[in-house]
């Protein structure tokens, strides 16, 4: 498998624009994540998913922020409209959990997003 | 989910052995201890996860005492590579907070030559 695969890495794009940053996940894993990253703020989580339905969206900031995952294989993160203290590395992991021991997460490379 | 504490930094030498401590005093009956390494521009990596007393991998090792209100993870004979940011994460990894991963600070390890 080719692990958790993001796009874009870099999105550049104007205040007040709309992003959507995409993430597809390891097959088979039952789990979903997204996080953003910055200095202040360190490492947060957004929302989560399991079997494609969200469990937990109290991380996600605002009603800006949208997350779907229509299905097992896909999922989208979007932020309409767009604003420059949004600019983070966002980061989508996966996982398969309740397996005992050893259930770790795996993520992607990240989506390093600038609003201008 | 039980709050964790760590060392904000570290420094050491290449070939030394390193130890980060963490720290969660609230840690529930369900909870495993996780740990993450996350190199600059990149997502964080599985490193080890633990329950009670030693657990060891080709990695490092980590360490809970009895009362596992800490762990300590052991990296043997670092090198310049293993400069990076480690996390400890505390949680229910079987049921209902399974999903539920949270990272806290971390602590950025700093190798010298």
């Amino acid at each position: 498998d080719a692990g958790v695969i993001q796009s874009p890495r870099h999105e550049v794009t104007e205040m007040g624009q709309e992003v959507t940053l995409r993430c597809k996940p390891i097959s088979g894993h039952d789990y979903l994540f997204w996080y953003r990253q910055t200095m202040m703020r360190g490492l947060e989580l957004l929302i989560y998913f399991n079997n494609n339905v969200p469990i937990d969206d109290s991380g996600m900031p605002e009603d800006r922020f949208s997350a779907k995952m229509p299905n097992a294989s896909f999922s989208t993160l979007k932020i309409q409209p767009s604003e420059p203290r949004d600019s983070a590395v966002y980061f989508c992991a996966s996982s398969l959990f309740g397996q005992g021991l050893n259930t770790e997460a795996f993520f992607g490379q990240g989506t390093r997003l600038t609003v201008v | 989910l039980a709050k964790t504490t760590q060392p904000i930094s570290m420094d050491s030498y290449e070939g030394q052995e390193v130890n980060i401590t963490c720290s969660h005093n609230n840690i529930a009956t369900n909870d495993y201890i996780t740990w993450y390494q996350q190199f600059p521009s990149q997502g964080p990596r599985f490193i080890i996860q633990g329950y009670k007393t030693k657990v060891t991998n080709e990695v490092a090792s980590l360490f809970i005492p009895a009362d596992r209100k800490s762990s300590t993870l052991s990296l043997p004979r670092v090198s310049l590579s293993d400069t990076a940011v480690y996390y400890c994460l505390v949680g229910d990894m079987l049921y209902n907070q399974g999903g539920k991963l949270i990272f806290g600070q971390g602590t950025e390890l700093s190798v010298k030559p």
